[in-house]
């Protein structure tokens, strides 16, 4: 298996540019999130989606948006790039979304804004 | 509203000494507790996870964590630190609210001093 897979690992864009962030998991996996990762303030939700077709947002949903068409991938849409979402962004899975469940996260995509 | 406090962004050992993080939790109903760890440029994996099946938990590279309902704490220790140990380290705490709702702290970096 390859787990959670993202593309692509390093980007850098102009401000007002899109793009999107490619997330893809072969665990068959129903819960799938997206998180973005700040020196000094942890991992914040964006957005998450709790199987196809279904998704809602966290906790800093502005500016991006998601669609789940497949259980295996959930794309991130960055609409248009702005300085302050310069950030490490994570893309993670889990089970069932119970809460227990431990989530299983990619490599990470390394976006600068300028 | 759940929260988590990891007290201390940095934490520095001598290589044999007993590693200790810290961290501090809050919830409205019982909580499912985790630690993960990230190492440099990667992805975050899990190191264990309490779900009220016991309150010592042991987890991966010899580390465990124990739940303490009247501090409202699950700190992480290890006995004897290794310098593979340097990593940043995120406590986070989950509840099913008809999704899994994680909030993760703000991470403790660790140093391991030869």
């Amino acid at each position: 298996n390859a787990g959670v897979t993202q593309t692509p690992k390093f980007q850098v864009l102009k401000t007002g540019q899109s793009m999107t962030l490619q997330c893809a998991q072969d665990m068959n996996h129903e819960y799938m999130s997206w998180y973005r990762q700040d020196p000094g303030m942890g991992l914040r939700l964006i957005h998450y989606s709790v199987g196809a077709g279904i998704t809602d947002q966290g906790e800093v949903p502005n500016g991006y948006n998601v669609s789940r068409s497949t259980t295996e991938d959930f794309p991130l849409r960055l609409l248009s790039a702005a300085p302050s979402q310069t950030s490490v962004y994570f893309c993670a899975s889990s089970y069932g979304g119970q809460g227990a469940s431990e989530q299983y996260f990619g490599p990470g995509t390394r976006l600068t804004v300028t | 509203a759940q929260s988590v406090t990891q007290l201390g962004s940095h934490v520095s050992v001598s290589e044999g000494a007993l590693v200790l993080l810290r961290c501090n939790y809050s919830s409205s109903v019982p909580p499912y507790l985790f630690w993960y760890v990230q190492y440099p440029n990667q992805g975050l994996q899990l190191l264990l996870k309490y779900t009220s099946a016991a309150t010592l938990v042991k987890g991966i590279n010899g580390f465990e964590a124990e739940f303490k309902k009247s501090e409202t704490s699950f700190h992480l220790t290890k006995p004897s630190a290794h310098m593979s140990d340097a990593a940043e380290y995120f406590c986070a705490v989950s509840e099913y609210r008809g999704y899994q709702k994680v909030t993760f702290g703000i991470g403790t970096k660790l140093q391991v001093i030869p």
